[in-house]
């Protein structure tokens, strides 16, 4: 199993554009999730899905799309980029409604100029 | 919702000394208590978790307490190793919910 996958691993973006980060899990998990990390500081989480079709929001969604049309999927929409979205983002996934190890994929590092 | 603290924010240790980092959060209804370890660059990585039925967990190294009148729980890392250096993740989850809410994250630094 490749577990968590993330792409891309790195990116730049200029103020105002759109970008989709992908994240793709192949343990037929339920639940996946979106996090932002900024420098020095905490997990934040921006949406999560309980399954194909169902997403929330969470903490930070602003500026930020989803969608879950299958199992394995769950890109992260920006949109108008913007220089506070410069962070770490990470998605994740786990089996059981979110009691239980959360496997996280490797990160995408974006910065917005 | 859910609110996780997290303290102390940096602990330097000396190499073979035991490191405690504590949580405290704000709802009963939580059930759930993960500990999460980062390094440097990398993702966060499970390393010991404790569901609300139970007081303690050891494994190996590590150990994690909870006290569900008090709402805290506890990480303890013995015999520090310089590997042990990262980052490290409280989290909690509610019965009501489906997602985690993170502690701040402490930063752990073990002296050779």
């Amino acid at each position: 199993n490749a577990g968590v996958t993330q792409t891309p691993k790195f990116r730049i973006l200029k103020i105002g554009q759109s970008m989709t980060l992908q994240c793709t899990q192949d343990m037929n998990h339920n639940y996946m999730y979106w996090y932002r990390q900024d420098p020095g500081m905490g997990l934040k989480l921006i949406y999560y899905s309980v399954g194909a079709g169902i997403t929330d929001k969470g903490e930070v969604p602003n500026g930020y799309n989803v969608s879950r049309s299958t199992t394995e999927d769950f890109p992260l929409r920006l949109e108008l980029a913007a220089p506070s979205q410069t962070s770490v983002y990470f998605c994740a996934s786990s089996y059981y409604r979110g009691q239980g190890e959360q496997y996280f994929g490797p990160g995408t590092r974006l910065t917005v100029t | 919702g859910e609110n996780v603290e997290q303290h102390p924010s940096t602990l330097s240790v000396q190499e073979g000394d035991s490191a405690v980092i504590k949580c405290t959060y704000s709802d009963s209804a939580s059930n759930y208590f993960p500990w999460y370890k980062q390094e440097l660059g990398k993702r966060p990585q499970l390393i010991i978790d404790i569901r609300s039925n139970v007081g303690e967990k050891k494994d190996q190294r590590i150990a994690v307490t909870l006290n569900k009148t008090a709402k805290h729980f506890s990480l303890h890392i013995t015999e520090t190793q310089p590997e042990d250096s990262a980052v490290y993740f409280c989290a909690a989850k509610s019965s009501n919910d489906y997602k985690l809410s993170f502690g701040a994250g402490t930063t752990v630094t073990v002296r050779a």
